[in-house]
């Protein structure tokens, strides 16, 4: 079975560009998550798709970041414009859905590192 | 809301001794308990969970965590740490939001394992 795959794996980016990040979850899974990394802290989550419809983003600052899930399947997460307090690894996870999730535990992907200068 | 408390930030092991990794939990409710661990440049990787019954529960690579319910308390716990252990520990805490499907995992902010020869 494939992992969740990211991309990119890092990014430079200046502060108020912008930049997105892109996830495919593992085939079939309806529940995508992304959750932000800062170094030295625990993942936070920003959003939680069921299906291609949204689940929570309480978390998620709307003024600059945004998120969506065509189809169903692959998820892209983007920033516009970037600070430099966005500096983090973005991680996106998948599961079966969201019961299995809290269950089993989620599939997480390696991650985008990202750097704003 | 729920959170986890992780009170160290780094902890150093000689290599063949045990290793126990503190986990403190807030919320209301039963809990759903996770340790991940994360290897540097790496994705989370599953190592235990706890739902319900028995305490102790074993995971993956000889780890076992306990739930105390009294001390709100899941410690991490490994009779002999291998070299390929060192790396980062986070504890977390799942909740299913009832009716909305939500069930975003909050993390501790890790515990820096460090094996000594």
């Amino acid at each position: 079975e494939a992992g969740v795959a990211q991309s990119p794996r890092y990014k430079i980016i200046e502060k108020r560009q912008s930049v997105a990040f892109w996830c495919n979850p593992i085939s079939g899974h309806a529940t995508l998550y992304w959750y932000q990394q800062i170094l030295g802290q625990g993942p936070k989550l920003l959003i939680q798709f069921q299906n291609n419809g949204v689940v929570d983003d309480s978390q998620l600052p709307k003024d600059r970041f945004s998120a969506e899930r065509l189809k169903g399947v692959d998820s892209t997460l983007k920033i516009q414009p970037a600070k430099l307090e966005d500096s983090a690894v973005y991680l996106c996870a998948s599961s079966p859905r969201g019961l299995t999730a809290t269950y089993y535990g989620y599939t997480f992907g390696s991650g985008t590192r990202l750097t704003v200068v | 809301a729920q959170s986890v408390t992780q009170p160290d930030i780094h902890i150093t092991v000689s290599e063949g001794a045990s290793l126990e990794l503190r986990c403190n939990y807030s919320y209301g409710a039963t809990p759903y308990l996770f340790w991940y661990v994360q290897s540097p440049g790496q994705g989370l990787q599953l190592l235990l969970k706890y739902f319900s019954g028995d305490t102790l529960v074993q995971g993956i690579k000889g780890f076992e965590a306990e739930f105390k319910r009294s001390q709100s308390s899941f410690n991490l716990r490994k009779p002999s740490v291998h070299w390929s252990d060192a790396a980062e520990y986070f504890c977390a805490v799942g909740v299913l939001e009832s009716g909305g499907g939500a069930d975003g995992l909050t993390f501790g902010k890790g515990t820096h394992l460090i094996i000594q020869p």
